[in-house]
């Protein structure tokens, strides 16, 4: 079946650091990639999307391609502020005939420090 | 619009007790799903409805029951709990257009339970 395999954390960092959160992905065809965040106490967001091969999602400094051919949607950003500390979500979603489904990932907490 | 809103925000159960978890949403979704938030597993889906009076089994459907009345609502209702459901709860919706574009879900704040 589908799944998504994404770093575990938690990933301690300071601010304007380099943050890297990778995700791999398992799929019979070729689904949608979706970055959520959860801020604390909050329910969860969507972060940014790519569609298709080789497409960028990218929002608030966040970067992530989906690269078909190592199953990859790896999510990056240049430089961290404490307001980014959060739990990162990779997901897919399959568009079947029975109806879709959107799997998640375990994921991953990140801590920023001042 | 409100978007998709879940109440309460918090509840304390006893083994054993029954209760319901709302859910409604106001953009006219017609796919509504019920996930549920476990600590290094992500989120799981426990039911979903794509249409009023249409609803289904997702991943971990045992324990939980869903009916969908009207678009707006679907709610999740607990018969008997056990200390195994405790967990934080998330509604979601999506118009079947976004679904046919692939596109994602939008979801509520979720439903912190703890069953004792």
């Amino acid at each position: 079946g589908d799944s998504v395999t994404q770093m575990e954390g938690p990933v301690t960092l300071s601010e304007e650091a380099f943050l890297t959160i990778n995700c791999t992905y398992t799929a019979t065809g070729y689904p949608s990639l979706f970055w959520y965040v959860q801020y604390p106490g909050e329910g969860l967001q969507l972060l940014l999307k790519a569609t298709k091969a080789d497409d960028k999602g990218s929002n608030k400094g966040f970067e992530a391609t989906y690269r078909k051919e190592t199953t990859s949607f790896h999510l990056e950003k240049g430089s961290v502020q404490v307001s980014d500390s959060a739990v990162y979500f990779c997901a897919l979603l399959m568009i079947k005939a029975a109806g879709n489904k959107l799997t998640f990932g375990g994921g991953t907490r990140v801590l920023v420090k001042p | 619009n409100a978007g998709v809103t879940q109440t309460p925000k918090f509840q304390v159960l006893k083994t054993g007790q029954s209760m319901t978890l709302q859910c409604a949403q106001d953009m006219n979704h017609e796919y509504m799903s019920w996930y549920r938030q476990d600590p290094g597993m992500g989120l799981r889906l426990i039911h979903y409805s794509v249409g009023a009076g249409i609803t289904d089994q997702g991943e971990v459907p045992n324990g939980y029951n869903v009916s969908r009345s009207t678009t707006e609502d679907f709610p999740l209702r607990l018969l008997s709990a056990a200390p195994s459901q405790t967990s934080v709860y998330f509604c979601a919706s999506s118009s079947k257009g976004d679904r046919a574009r692939g596109e994602t879900q939008y979801f509520g704040p979720g439903t912190r339970l703890l069953v004792l």
